[in-house]
């Protein structure tokens, strides 16, 4: 199987400006969860959306949203840009209905943002 | 939200010696991740503990879960210039909780 793929990967915005970002899940994976990595931080948890609902959400502004399609590909949108935005967003998928309850995340290879 | 708290933080060491890292909490998981960051990528699973008292392998790499089920230990025997990278532990609950990693250096 492919493995879970992010666009762009890397973005460069200004302050104000807002970001969408773009998250393909595993084939058959129907949970997506978003994260921000940053040196300071470390990885947060933003959100997690399952069958097009979000299931949970981490302490992020309202800023930060995002949204789940049928075919559970995922985008997440940074509105009114921050320099404390630039990050490395992570987006995970899992298959929760696969009988493992670990919460066993597979990583895309991150989306770089850096806001000027 | 349960804390994760990693040690140490950065350990740079020389091709063929040994490594262990940390990961610690006051609260009990149901269970433990251990994942792999490369420069660039995004974490990999290397694997889960479950049971208290587990030792599971992976090649070179021992992890173990603690009795309680509140800390885990990860060993590289050997370690090769291939195991840099960042290694984070993390505890599923509704959310997967992440420690803030340990950042391994293998010199050749």
């Amino acid at each position: 199987k492919a493995g879970v793929t992010q666009t762009p990967r890397y973005l460069i915005k200004t302050r104000g400006q807002q970001v969408t970002l773009s998250c393909s899940p595993i084939s058959g994976h129907r949970s997506v969860s978003w994260y921000q990595q940053t040196p300071g931080q470390g990885l947060q948890f933003l959100f997690e959306y399952f069958s097009e609902t979000q299931r949970n959400k981490g302490n992020f502004p309202g800023r930060f949203s995002g949204r789940q399609f049928s075919n559970s590909r995922s985008e997440m949108n940074v509105s009114t840009l921050e320099l404390g935005d630039s990050a490395l967003y992570l987006c995970a998928s899992n298959d929760p209905l696969s009988g493992r309850n670990y919460n066993e995340q597979f990583f895309g290879p991150g989306t770089r943002l850096t806001v000027l | 939200t349960q804390l994760l708290e990693q040690s140490p933080q950065f350990l740079s060491i020389q091709e063929g010696e040994n490594l262990t890292v940390y990961c610690n909490s006051s609260s009990v998981f149901s269970s433990l991740q251990w994942y792999r960051q490369e420069p660039g990528e995004g974490p990999v699973l290397l694997v889960t503990v479950v049971t208290g008292g587990e030792v599971k392998k992976l090649k070179r790499l021992t992890f173990q879960f603690g009795d309680a089920r509140k800390d885990s230990s990860l060993h590289i025997t050997a370690a090769q210039p291939g195991d840099t990278g960042l290694y984070l532990c993390a505890g599923p609950s509704y959310k997967l909780s992440f420690g803030a990693g340990t950042t391994v250096t293998v010199r050749a």
